[in-house]
């Protein structure tokens, strides 16, 4: 079945680490996104990416990066210069040309030892 | 740059209707409607382009005005399966920027 796969479930990081959060998709989707989930405040973006090799910043994407160096891969990086990082993060993906609908992973659960 | 949504919350009975608004401050090019049930990913529901249109999902439909730039969702006969978080996503361009709202959390009581 296609879909999106984010791992881990759960993430716990220490202060100071930089911490990767993984999503592959196998869905042949050009377009994929990076949000952020807190309580209270929907969904936030961070980044997203059109085609391999390139991405743009959302909303909030300091003190994170991501690469885009496989059609099927958008992993994301949470920098020790992202202060606040405890958060719920969804990956997503759709089709490039035209308003597409966005398909989301389950989810990462980051919070701060 | 994110829309606005309204009302933040709302508690229904089965078979209640309900109404969420989704607003922009910046002209429109659609507008994507999605739920979220607790702890699980957010499901797509319907997109609407600029032109006014309205579309239905079972007895789910939605609005779109594009000059006041404006989307609603409209719940008839609630059940049940409808409880969730209802988000709202904007795009100014044909360009995947899209932006969401802070969300609607539904919940429908027997």
């Amino acid at each position: 079945d296609g879909g999106i796969t984010q791992s881990p479930k759960y993430l716990f990081r220490k202060e100071g680490q930089n911490v990767t959060l993984s999503c592959e998709q196998n869905l042949n989707h050009d377009a994929m996104y990076w949000y952020r989930q807190d309580p209270g405040q929907g969904l936030r973006l961070i980044y997203y990416s059109q085609i391999v090799n390139d991405f743009q910043k959302g909303d909030i994407a300091e003190g994170y990066s991501v690469s885009r160096e496989k059609k099927e891969s958008f992993p994301l990086t949470v920098t020790s210069a992202q202060k606040n990082p405890t958060a719920f993060y969804l990956c997503a993906s759709s089709i490039r040309t035209g308003p597409q609908p966005q398909h989301f992973g389950d989810g990462t659960r980051l919070s701060i030892l | 740059q994110q829309p606005v949504q309204s009302p933040q919350a709302v508690i229904l009975r089965e078979g209640e209707d309900a109404v969420i608004n989704c607003s922009s401050s910046k002209a429109l090019y659609s507008v994507h409607w999605y739920r979220q049930k607790h702890g699980e990913a957010p499901v797509f529901l319907m997109i609407l382009l600029k032109g006014g249109e309205q579309k239905g999902h079972d007895k789910i439909s939605a609005s779109f005005n594009e000059k006041k730039q404006q989307s609603s969702l409209y719940l008839t006969a609630s059940q049940l399966s409808y409880s969730g978080t209802y988000f709202c996503g904007t795009e100014k361009g044909n360009n995947n920027d899209m932006r969401f709202g802070a969300g609607t959390r539904l919940t429908v009581k027997p």
